[in-house]
């Protein structure tokens, strides 16, 4: 069965510092893994999407990482902000139709 | 930009009433979708759409139907409400093109609860 698994469920960090987000999945066949924001209330943001051969991948201070052999992916923000505050959710693509597979995402709460 | 935009953003609806929730995109985009999400769960595929007058089921489609009647409009309705179906509903859409690493992007999502 395809599944998309976030860990660790929730985190909290002080403003400033920087922090890891992990994603394992086991979705064959494996088109794209993707990192969406989601704030209270809203419909998930795009960060950003890579593909098998792409192991890196940045949107400012947002880096992705992918290793395809491991299915394993991170997110790491790096000096974080109150605005990061939000919930980070991994998704991958099995290239039917752009059919998405959720994880249940990883709640961040910055802290001042 | 109004990008992608759900209707109602809430509702509250008895067991047993119908009821449809719209949504519209402005980006010309082929493809549509409806998701909905509880809590400790990621996104749920409901039913989905390559293009004008075609729709497809997803993961959990029971007790939903759809329509696409016009590119830009996707509807979802529920014809008899039931408690199972409290949850959040989020709307997106996407290019549909052979490189199917493109951008989904999503509604503001509507809070249905059914008492």
């Amino acid at each position: 069965k395809n599944q998309v698994e976030q860990s660790p469920q929730s985190l909290i960090i002080l403003e400033g510092k920087n922090c890891t987000l992990q994603c394992n999945y086991t979705v064959s066949p494996f088109s794209n893994l993707r990192w969406y924001k989601q704030d209270t209330g809203r419909g998930p943001v795009s960060l950003t999407i890579m593909t098998f051969s792409e192991n890196t991948k940045s949107n400012g201070r947002y880096t992705a990482t992918l290793d395809a052999d491991t299915k394993q992916s991170s997110l790491h923000i790096t000096a974080s902000q109150l605005s990061d505050s939000a919930s980070y959710i991994c998704v991958v693509s099995d290239g039917g139709y752009n059919k998405l597979i959720f994880g249940a995402g990883t709640r961040l709460a910055v802290h001042p | 930009n109004a990008g992608v935009t759900q209707t109602p953003k809430f509702r509250v609806l008895k067991t047993g009433q119908s009821m449809t929730l719209l949504c519209a995109q402005d980006m010309n985009h082929e493809y549509m979708y409806w998701y909905r999400q509880d809590p400790g769960m990621g996104l749920r595929l409901i039913h989905y759409s390559v293009g004008e007058g075609t729709t497809a089921k997803g993961e959990v489609p029971d007790g939903y139907n759809v329509s696409r009647l016009k590119k830009q409009n996707f509807l979802l309705g529920l014809e008899s409400a039931a408690p199972s179906q409290t949850s959040v509903y989020f709307c997106a859409s996407s290019w549909g093109t052979r490189d199917l690493n493109t951008e989904a992007f999503f509604g503001q999502g509507t809070r249905l609860t059914v008492v």
